[in-house]
């Protein structure tokens, strides 16, 4: 099966500038994740969808970052204005149904290489 | 806030030696993962941990699971070259979220 698909793989901008990031999820998954991992560090939840909907971005800077999954599917991820301390790479995850089989096993993507200068 | 420690953070072994990593949390939860992830690529799902005492073994790394003492540990035996990577464990409190450790990155010296 085809797996989690995230564009680009890299991007370079300079501080204040936009950037969005896109993700394709396995097919039928209904949980979508965006994870900032930082070098060195582990990956952070930013946004978590349940279909559609929202279920956690307690952790989401949403002064500048935004994010949706229209109809319930791919689901982009918008930083404006970037500032350097957004340098990071921005992984896409999906999961089929975590409460259905009580557990959850993340697929991720390749995600996308950040540097704002 | 839960929080997930790895130690130790780096681990440089030789080849044919034994080793453990650990994973603590700070809360009760009976559900633990281990991922994978090579320089520059993305995580890979390596173990599922379902149970207090649960044990998952693939090749020379075995995993388990101490929920009383909130601990998990990923062993080495013989560690070879491919290998090397960084390890990265994650506590699921609710099913929906999970909570990613530190990370512990792993080199393994011929």
């Amino acid at each position: 099966e085809a797996g989690v698909a995230q564009s680009p793989r890299y991007k370079i901008i300079e501080k204040r500038q936009s950037v969005a990031f896109w993700c394709n999820p396995i097919s039928g998954h209904a949980t979508l994740y965006w994870y900032q991992q930082i070098l060195g560090q582990g990956p952070k939840l930013l946004i978590q969808f349940q279909n559609n909907g929202v279920v956690d971005d307690s952790q989401l800077p949403k002064d500048r970052f935004s994010a949706e999954r229209l109809k319930g599917v791919d689901s982009t991820l918008k930083i404006q204005p970037a500032k350097l301390e957004d340098s990071a790479v921005y992984l896409c995850a999906s999961s089929l149904d975590p409460v259905a089989l009580a557990k959850n096993i993340q697929y991720f993507g390749a995600g996308t290489r950040l540097s704002v200068l | 806030e839960l929080k997930v420690e790895q130690n130790p953070l780096f681990l440089s072994m030789q080849e044919g030696k034994n080793y453990t990593i650990y994973c603590n949390y700070s809360t009760t939860s009976d559900r633990l993962y281990w991922y994978r992830q090579d320089p520059g690529k993305s995580l890979e799902s390596l173990f599922v941990l379902l149970s207090n005492g649960a044990v998952k073994q693939e090749g020379r790394l075995m995993a388990s699971l101490d929920t009383k003492a909130r601990l998990s540990t990923l062993h080495i035996t013989a560690a070879v070259h491919d290998l090397s990577a960084t390890y990265f464990c994650a506590v699921d409190l609710s099913y929906q979220k999970v909570t990613f450790g530190t990370g512990t990155k792993l080199q393994v010296i011929p």
